[in-house]
């Protein structure tokens, strides 16, 4: 299958700084990739939709000022926690799809874990 | 409102056990369904399709009742490695961000 990369795999910060989590596909291209979070015990939750080339869309709820998405290229978007706070810590999981229209497999970077003090 | 629900387990089987997990959906338009498998700390996978007519593979065979509203995954003669959490996902069309994940049921195979 499609691999997905995410970088780092593990951040810990101090409240109030920004954290950058970027994901790749490496071996194919994805016009489109999906920004999720998991708190403990706990189903993932989309927060947001990366589109290649343009502005992202964010789930209701999901604050696109302190969560800034980036999605310059098509193997490469860019997940910014702004100013972040220990309510924040959680896995944030990035997913890209090589496909267009309808249902294709989504194919999940292996995450990366933040946890602010 | 689109929901999946799972029983949270844990299951705690001994290896060679039966185990069948369910799955309720709140949304009729949902119109694909999947099984994925998540181990600790780490992130989901698919691990099959959900089909009305039934899907097997392997050890694994999956269950879709669209009637019920209601999906099933059955392993049989568990392995220790199929430990891990096993979530439910629905799909609803269009955009390829319209996955609701279930929360999850826990597997502990035992040997």
């Amino acid at each position: 299958g499609a691999v997905v990369s995410q970088h780092p795999s593990r951040v810990i910060c101090k409240s109030g700084t920004s954290v950058k989590i970027e994901c790749r596909s490496l071996d194919f291209q994805a016009t489109t990739m999906f920004w999720y979070r998991q708190f403990p015990k706990q189903s993932l939750m989309l927060m947001a939709t990366s589109n290649e080339g343009s502005k992202a869309t964010y789930e209701q709820g999901v604050e696109k000022d302190k969560f800034l998405i980036n999605h310059a290229s098509l193997t490469l978007s860019t997940l910014t926690v702004t100013s972040a706070h220990p309510e924040d810590s959680s896995f944030y999981i990035c997913s890209a799809n090589s496909g267009t229209g309808g249902y294709n497999e989504q194919f999940f970077g292996p995450g990366t874990r933040l946890t602010v003090l | 409102r689109k929901e999946v629900e799972q029983d949270p387990g844990p299951f705690n089987v001994p290896e060679g056990a039966t185990v069948a997990f369910n799955c309720t959906y709140s949304n009729s338009a949902s119109q694909s369904f999947f099984w994925y498998r998540q181990d600790c700390r780490k992130e989901p996978k698919l691990l099959m399709s959900v089909y009305s007519s039934g899907n097997e593979d392997g050890r694994f065979t999956a269950q879709l009742n669209r009637a019920s509203q209601y999906i099933s995954l059955l392993i049989i003669d568990s392995k220790l490695s199929d430990s891990a959490t096993y979530l439910c996902v629905a799909y609803y069309g269009g955009s390829q961000g319209n996955l609701i994940f279930g929360k999850g049921t826990k597997l502990s195979v035992k040997p």
